[in-house]
């Protein structure tokens, strides 16, 4: 079993739409989680950390869920520019992060 | 604040001959995180470095690769030997500190073609 998994993608979705990514993890003695997202191959850029209240930044909403080793990413109203890979990322608080795969997400027009 | 500085962007090598990949990290870092991206694959951890000490070295194959981080100047992560699987956008990460400042900010990567 993989640390993290994803949702397989890509998602496929018109401007304006609501999109729900999911991730598990395997390790339940971690204590960090975040998501990131990495345009064309380039350097992944941190999009939010997930709390276990819940957290939300604008349009999106990232939750936690630790009794199921579940994490969440909710991106409303999606934009053209919101087009990345969407990467569930685990620190199990021994320094290096886990990666998931990655969820490709195309928003058209 | 410049952010997490890696050189050279893409470097290209023949098979057999070493590479050297450099990594600054942002201003105020002293923790340091090397991971390479295959391609067609995720993001795969392979070396955690404070200044001058190996922390974590899980993610390092066990031949041809090493890193360190010196007192003064970058970071190094070293290739001898390279081979064609060694072809790949390798990263670079800083981090204020370990406990309560973990986020990790990450390099443009370099990206390494073996012919």
């Amino acid at each position: 079993r993989k640390e993290v998994e994803q949702d397989p993608g890509p998602f496929n979705v018109p401007e304006g739409a609501t999109v729900a990514f999911n991730c598990t993890y395997s390790n339940s003695a971690s204590q960090s989680f975040f998501w990131y997202r990495q345009d064309c191959r380039k350097e992944p850029k941190l999009l939010m950390s997930v709390y276990s209240s819940g957290n939300e930044d604008g349009r999106f909403t990232a939750q936690l869920n630790r009794a199921s080793q579940y994490i969440s990413l909710l991106i409303r109203d999606s934009k053209l520019s919101d087009s990345a890979t969407y990467l569930c990322v685990v620190n199990p608080l021994t320094g290096k992060l886990i990666f998931g795969q990655g969820t490709e997400l195309s928003v058209k027009p | 604040n410049a952010g997490v500085m890696q050189n050279p962007r893409h470097l290209v090598r023949r098979r057999g001959q070493e590479a050297r990949l450099r990594c600054s990290p942002m201003k105020g870092h002293s923790h340091v995180y090397w991971y390479r991206q295959l391609p067609e694959e995720g993001l795969k951890f392979m070396v955690y470095l404070q200044k001058e000490n190996i922390i974590d070295e899980s993610g390092m194959p066990k031949e041809r690769f090493s890193a360190e981080f010196p007192k003064e100047g970058p970071s190094i992560l070293r290739i001898q030997q390279v081979v064609r699987g060694d072809s790949a956008a390798y990263f670079c990460a800083s981090s204020p500190g370990f406990f309560g400042e973990e986020t990790q900010y990450f390099g443009p990567g370099t990206r390494l073609l073996v012919l």
